[in-house]
């Protein structure tokens, strides 16, 4: 079946424009993760949500993010009024949500943010 | 607060040489700890887990990974490695039993030599 797909799989974009990332989860996982892997940072975890519950968004780096999920399927980051340290691979991710901790989480390519 | 750590950034060995990851984990109660790929230009996909049981555990394309409660480790081995295993790897906790969200490790990249 397909997997997590991401668009679009590259943005280049001027410093203090808005951007949106798009996710779209495997079909029928009701938990769904974004993370952010940079050079300097590795891997940060950003938001994660989770069926109807209110989403976990200890990760956003600050407020100029933000995350909805529509529906309990597409999921849409935007970040605002971007900075040049935006830049990195946005990750999404999804899993059954079925057991919490021990999911097996299913990756997106990506998508690469270019801030200029 | 949770961490996971990867002392090693960078690995070279010989096609057909055994492998070991080292990852070290930060976590007071018993963790759930991931080891995935990233392949260049592919997304990351899971090669094991563990979270409760037998503390050897086996993945996918021949890997395994041993869970150490007293050194707070979960290394990754293989036997035997391929060319194809060049990659980045990254170790993972989940922090809570109530939330899937991944602590990352920095990550090793493996290099293979022929």
């Amino acid at each position: 079946g397909a997997g997590v797909s991401q668009s679009p799989s590259n943005k280049v974009t001027e410093k203090g424009k808005d951007v949106e990332l798009r996710c779209d989860p495997i079909s029928g996982h009701t938990a769904l993760y974004w993370y952010r892997q940079s050079l300097g940072q590795g891997l940060e975890f950003l938001i994660y949500f989770q069926g109807n519950s209110a989403p976990d968004k200890s990760g956003l780096p600050s407020d100029r993010f933000s995350a909805e999920r529509t529906g309990g399927s597409v999921s849409t980051l935007t970040i605002q009024r971007t900075q040049q340290e935006d830049s990195a691979v946005y990750l999404c991710a999804s899993s059954s949500g079925l057991a919490g901790g021990t999911d097996t989480q299913y990756f997106g390519p990506g998508t690469r943010l270019t801030v200029l | 607060a949770q961490s996971v750590t990867q002392p090693d950034i960078h690995i070279t060995v010989s096609e057909g040489a055994s492998l070991e990851l080292r990852c070290n984990y930060s976590y007071g109660a018993t963790p759930y700890l991931f080891w995935y790929v990233q392949s260049p230009g592919q997304g990351l996909q899971l090669l094991l887990k563990y979270f409760s049981g037998d503390t050897l555990v086996q993945g996918i394309k021949g890997f395994e990974a041993e869970f150490k409660r007293s050194q707070s480790s979960f290394n990754l081995r293989k036997p035997s490695v391929h060319w194809s295993d060049a990659a980045e790897y990254f170790c993972a906790v989940a922090p809570s039993s109530n939330t899937g969200k991944l602590i990352f490790g920095q990550g090793t990249t493996l290099q293979v030599k022929p």
